[in-house]
């Protein structure tokens, strides 16, 4: 059961690169959700989504995009990477409101 | 809006013993899901427990167990006999069971060490 699976693990990407982080569940879930945790802190709400074909901004949207045309698939877009986006990226999922949220593994991104 | 706070951002225990960790929010809604992740160095995020604020009774998970007390807005994490493989970081997070598609809220984590 491979659960949810972020591609790639880790990337190094220059100033002004553009770059989509792909996110897969298996798992037939309505809910989809990005999180960015920057060093020493928690995760913090990018982007989520209650269903396919429907999204909404997190706490910070600012220089991401995403899309959901499939149930499955969530991935996240950045345009014109700038350093402030170094961070490990989250997505995670879950069926409905009161089930716990599962994560992927991460990826690790750097913007030098 | 609501927030998390994790008032502890280093604790340590020895191995066998107890330890608990804190962790505060504030919220307006009555019905909600508190839940602690622990953060291994391979970065996982992996549930620890749950507590839903409708139910009195604190959760247990073997040897994890909370302190929920909904009037005083604190849930705090007790681990009994600490293992070696414990040590990590802990988040408290907040989920509201009103909105649809509600995020999780986290404090700022915890980080655990386990002496030998």
């Amino acid at each position: 059961n491979a659960g949810v699976t972020q591609t790639p693990k880790f990337r190094i990407l220059k100033i002004g690169q553009s770059m989509t982080l792909q996110c897969t569940q298996d798992m037939n879930h309505n809910y989809m959700y990005w999180y960015r945790q920057d060093p020493g802190m928690g995760l913090k709400l990018i982007y989520y989504s209650v269903g396919a074909g429907i999204t909404d901004k997190g706490e910070v949207p600012n220089g991401y995009n995403v899309s959901r045309s499939t149930t499955e698939d969530f991935p996240l877009r950045l345009e014109l990477a700038a350093p402030s986006q170094t961070s490990v990226y989250f997505c995670a999922s879950s069926y409905v409101n009161n089930q716990p949220q599962h994560f992927g593994d991460g990826t690790r991104l750097s913007i030098l | 809006a609501q927030t998390v706070t994790q008032s502890q951002p280093e604790m340590s225990v020895q191995e066998a013993e107890t330890v608990t960790l804190s962790c505060t929010y504030d919220t307006s809604e009555s019905d909600y899901y508190l839940f602690w992740y622990k953060q291994p160095p391979s970065r996982q995020m992996i549930l620890v427990i749950r507590q839903e604020a409708y139910k009195q009774q604190n959760a247990t998970e073997n040897r994890f167990s909370v302190n929920f007390q909904k009037a005083a807005k604190s849930f705090s994490l007790k681990i009994s006999d600490s293992q070696l493989g414990d040590a990590a970081m802990y988040f408290c997070a907040y989920r509201s069971a009103i909105t649809s598609g509600s995020r999780l809220t986290f404090g700022e984590g915890t980080q655990l060490t386990v002496n030998p």
